[in-house]
């Protein structure tokens, strides 16, 4: 079956630092989306991406999409107290009207 | 323009017995999805509604069931509660099906 791997699991970063995680499929993903949680709080959709090889920008964060679609990163730049949370990257199960599989997200710590 | 809205917010329920959750989706969403949330791990699907009709299935046994009324509104029912559906529970809306989803807040339901 599908295997997506998110790794790192968790990160603990000096703010001002920069910060990564990555999401590995097995086989190739019709699109892929970006959701932060913050601590007791709830997904919050950050992105969508569905072209090989797209990249999208917002302020600090520059989302990837791999040329063969079965890889994805999410690079934050200069983080920011304001960034720590769980960023899962997600996919839809079943091709693009599928519902969302969740990683296990990658839990980012930021010290002042 | 409210979002997604999820009642209650908070429920303790004893083994066996049967719960109701609610949600109403963002206006000009038709669809709706719930989520079961255990502490640290990633959002698990439990299913989706469309046309007040379940459309898709994760997972999860008989003892889950939903519904969608005509105001698009759902609700999750989960009979002979077992100490493992202690969970953070999570319902999102989409304007279409495989559209980004928003989320609510959720229903944290603990068993005793």
């Amino acid at each position: 079956g599908q295997q997506v791997m998110q790794i790192p699991q968790y990160q603990h970063v000096q703010e001002g630092e920069d910060f990564t995680t990555y999401c590995n499929s097995s086989t190739t993903l019709s699109n892929i989306q970006w959701y932060k949680q913050r601590p007791g709080g709830h997904p919050v959709f950050l992105i969508q991406l569905v072209k090989s090889g797209e990249v999208k920008k917002q302020k600090r964060l520059t989302f990837q999409f791999g040329e063969a679609k079965k890889n994805s990163s999410l690079h934050i730049t200069a983080t920011q107290t304001t960034d720590v949370g769980t960023y899962f990257c997600t996919w839809n199960y079943g091709g693009s009207q599928g519902n969302l599989i969740f990683g296990k997200g990658t839990k980012l710590s930021v010290k002042p | 323009d409210a979002g997604v809205t999820q009642s209650p917010t908070h429920l303790i329920k004893t083994r066996g017995q049967q719960v109701t959750l609610r949600c109403s989706p963002k206006s000009g969403h038709d669809t709706v999805s719930w989520y079961q949330q255990a502490l640290g791990q990633g959002p698990q699907f439990i299913f989706q509604y469309y046309e007040e009709e379940e459309r898709q299935r994760g997972n999860f046994p008989d003892r889950f069931s939903g519904h969608q009324f005509p105001n698009y509104s759902s609700e999750l029912n989960v009979n002979a509660l077992l100490l493992g559906d202690s969970a953070l529970y999570l319902c999102a809306s989409s304007p279409r099906v495989g559209q980004p989803q928003h989320f609510g807040d959720g229903t944290r339901l603990s068993i005793l």
